[in-house]
């Protein structure tokens, strides 16, 4: 149990639909981050979120859509993917921003995504 | 073009072995992480590293940070099949203040047999 709750664990979805991944932290930590594991690629940074303001977007495709209500809250939402979009979504949390003071990144579990 | 590659990406062993990992890089970090991640899980951080030269240890692991701050390495004595995992190290690898990209490495997959 590390803190952060992702849902749902496993989410399989047409090229045509909409759905949303959830992530929330329990920790009290004030940065939020998704990334996306592919196999045999590193993990990439997608959205980092800071006090609920949008810090950085790696050059991700607006088929994404990132939501952060409140600094315990962020959604990813779905629509119109493609099957290379099959992955599995981590979202993270922080103290801090990533490589800096308490910059440490408490994982979820992951959201398993299959497009078809 | 990778900017931290770990290698081996692969690594099958015996129990009671000892191994290491390696993450190298062109560019200087500010701080570099190393995390484990089990099947079905998301990654547990390990350990950060910050200054240059520094070991750390945790208790068959030791961690290297190399005086240049460009490479890692990631040792463990004796290793169990508890250890099995993907290995994964992480820097920042801008100096100042522009935090939050943190950028992983590749991975290394490791299989300890009883």
């Amino acid at each position: 149990e590390t803190g952060v709750t992702q849902t749902p664990r496993h989410l399989v979805m047409g090229m045509t639909n909409k759905k949303s991944l959830k992530c929330e932290q329990h920790l009290g930590h004030n940065a939020m981050y998704w990334y996306k594991q592919s196999a045999k690629k590193p993990l990439e940074l997608m959205f980092v979120y800071n006090f609920k303001e949008q810090t950085e977007n790696n050059s991700v495709p607006s088929r994404f859509s990132p939501e952060c209500p409140n600094s315990s809250h962020l959604f990813l939402h779905l629509h119109t993917l493609q099957p290379e979009d099959s992955a599995l979504y981590l979202c993270a949390s922080s103290l801090g921003l990533a490589g800096g003071p308490g910059g440490e990144l408490f994982f979820g579990e992951g959201s398993r995504l299959t497009v078809l | 073009t990778q900017l931290l590659e770990q290698s081996p990406q692969f690594l099958s062993i015996q129990e009671g072995e000892n191994l290491t990992v390696y993450c190298n890089s062109s560019s200087v970090f500010s701080s570099l992480q190393w995390y484990r991640q089990e099947p079905g899980e998301g990654p547990v951080l390990l350990v950060t590293v910050v200054t240059g030269g520094e070991v750390k240890k945790l208790k068959r692991l030791t961690f290297q940070f190399g005086d240049a701050r460009k490479d890692s390495s990631l040792h463990i004595t004796a290793a169990q099949p508890g250890d099995t995992g993907l290995y994964l190290c992480a820097g920042d690898l801008v100096v100042g203040t522009s935090y939050g990209k943190l950028t992983f490495g590749q991975g290394t997959i490791l299989t300890v047999h009883p």
